[in-house]
């Protein structure tokens, strides 16, 4: 157990709609980053947020979107779905944004879209 | 742009055999070199990383890695299999000046009874 979590573990949804995945990093950790894995794109780092404020941008659509709230637990949104964005998203943490700190990954929200 | 190559999207060993995963990346400059594990349906799990200093590095579950700079890798070894160590490996990078952690396309790790 990374320490970690995800909410919910599945999602299922129709295209056109629009989920939120929530994520709630370690005890203590200020960085956030939300991560992509798909069969065809691998593994995509999408956004990172650190103490509340957006750090780096990865390739994220315009369609999605993100926040770090005050308790730093953080939120993507995802809008306009479509069946291409079928995929798991993983959430990490680290301590700080130092390079080199390690990233704990939550187990994923697998998110089908129909 | 920084990248990072896995060899083989599947390799196959024998338990109790020699695990060897290739990684190899692509930049001028010595970047922070990490390996992660993925069990089915799980998430990602540090097995050991390369910032500085000694280019042996060790890690967890008896893995361990070797940061050659001449040869730009990063091969992750087990001297001997075991079968929990079925998983998908995945070797990631961070360049210098760049915190965006890129992952390779992984390789899927069968352990033959």
């Amino acid at each position: 157990d990374s320490g970690v979590t995800q909410t919910p573990k599945h999602l299922i949804t129709a295209t056109g709609q629009r989920v939120t995945l929530r994520c709630s990093p370690r005890s203590g950790d200020l960085s956030v980053y939300w991560y992509q894995q798909s069969l065809d794109q691998g593994l995509q780092f999408l956004i990172q947020y650190y103490n509340g404020e957006e750090r780096a941008k990865g390739n994220i659509l315009e369609r999605f979107s993100a926040q770090q709230f005050p308790d730093l637990h953080s939120e993507l949104n995802l809008s306009s779905l479509e069946l291409g964005d079928s995929a798991l998203y993983f959430c990490a943490s680290s301590v700080t944004t130092g390079l080199g700190d390690t990233q704990y990954f939550g187990p994923g929200t697998r998110l089908t879209v129909l | 742009a920084q990248s990072v190559t896995q060899l083989g999207s599947h390799v196959s060993v024998s338990e109790g055999a020699l695990v060897l995963l290739r990684c190899n990346y692509s930049s001028s400059v010595p970047p922070y070199l990490f390996w992660y594990v993925q069990y089915p349906n799980q998430g990602l799990q540090l097995l050991l990383k390369y910032t500085t200093g000694a280019t042996l590095v060790k890690g967890i579950n008896g893995f361990e890695a070797e940061f050659k700079k001449s040869e730009t890798s990063f091969h992750l070894t087990k001297p001997s299999a075991h079968m929990s160590d079925a998983a998908e490996y995945f070797c990631a990078v961070i360049p210098l000046g760049n915190e965006k952690l890129t992952f390779g396309t992984g390789t899927r790790l069968t352990i033959i009874p």
